[in-house]
C-alpha cells in the first residue's frame, strides 16, 4: 500500500500521561500536516512541514503539541500531559507542492485518541 | 476569519435519486475548493478538487461546481446508491492548509 499511513490507529491513555502518534506520508510527498478531528466536526489544521522545516502552526497547538519531521519524511506528533480535551481523531496528509503540481492532500486513516 | 458551512447537516434521501449539497465559505481568497468523503471512524478520500480558475470538476456520478463571487459550492450526486452513505466534507484551501465545514451526513435508504 502506497498510501498515508499512521500508527497507531486508536490509543486509549489516562489523563496526565505522554502520547506519540507517527505518520509515514505518500513517499515522494514534500509537505506532511497534521490536523485534529473531533466528533460531528470537520478537521481542523494544526501544523504542516515543507520537508523537515515545520512553516505553519496553528493557535490550536498548545505547548503541550509538539511535532517533528526530522528527515523530511515520516513525522510524529507528541501530546505531553494528556487531558480529557484531547481526546480526538488525529489526522496526517501529505501532498506534493512544486510548480505546475496541485497540490492536492491525501489523508491517511487517522489516529483515534481516547483520554480517560 | 475562514469558515466554511454546510447545508444541511444531513440528509436521508431513497435510493436512485439526485441530490444536491451545499457549502459556503466566508473568504473568497480561496485557492481551490476540495470536497471529500469519509466513512465511519475513517480517514478522508478526496473526490473532486476544483482550482480557483475553474467552474467544475466532474467524477463519475458527482459534479461538484464553484462560484466565487458568491462564496459557494455544490456537490451534485446523480443516481444515488446505498453505497454512496457517508459524511461529505468541503474544506477549502488557504495558504497552505485546508479550512474544513463540519459535514453533511448522508443515508441512502435502499
Amino acid at each position: 500500500d502506497t498510501g498515508v499511513s499512521q500508527n497507531p490507529r486508536h490509543k486509549i491513555t489516562k489523563r496526565g500521561q505522554n502520547v506519540t502518534f507517527r505518520c509515514d506520508p505518500i513517499s515522494e510527498h514534500n509537505r506532511l500536516y497534521w490536523y485534529r478531528q473531533t466528533l460531528g466536526q470537520g478537521p481542523e489544521f494544526l501544523t504542516y512541514f515543507q520537508n523537515e522545516a515545520q512553516l505553519e502552526k496553528s493557535r490550536l497547538l498548545s505547548d503541550r503539541f509538539s511535532a517533528e519531521r526530522p528527515k523530511g519524511s515520516f513525522s510524529t506528533l507528541e501530546i505531553q500531559r494528556t487531558e480529557q480535551g484531547d481526546s480526538a481523531m488525529y489526522l496526517c496528509a501529505s501532498s506534493l507542492a512544486g510548480r505546475g503540481v496541485t497540490d492536492t492532500q491525501y489523508f491517511g486513516p487517522g489516529t483515534r485518541l481516547t483520554v480517560l | 476569519k475562514q469558515e466554511v458551512t454546510q447545508i444541511p447537516a444531513a440528509l436521508s434521501v431513497p435510493e436512485g435519486e439526485n441530490l444536491v449539497l451545499n457549502c459556503s465559505f466566508t473568504d473568497s481568497a480561496i485557492y481551490n475548493l476540495q470536497w471529500f468523503r469519509q466513512d465511519p471512524g475513517k480517514g478522508l478520500t478526496s473526490l473532486l478538487l476544483i482550482q480557483s480558475s475553474q467552474r467544475e470538476q466532474t467524477s463519475g456520478r458527482l459534479n461538484a461546481s464553484l462560484d466565487k463571487s458568491s462564496g459557494r459550492s455544490t456537490l451534485y450526486i446523480a443516481a444515488s446508491q446505498p453505497g454512496d452513505s457517508a459524511t461529505y466534507l468541503c474544506a477549502g484551501e488557504y495558504g497552505n492548509k485546508l479550512v474544513f465545514g463540519a459535514g453533511t451526513i448522508l443515508r441512502v435508504k435502499s
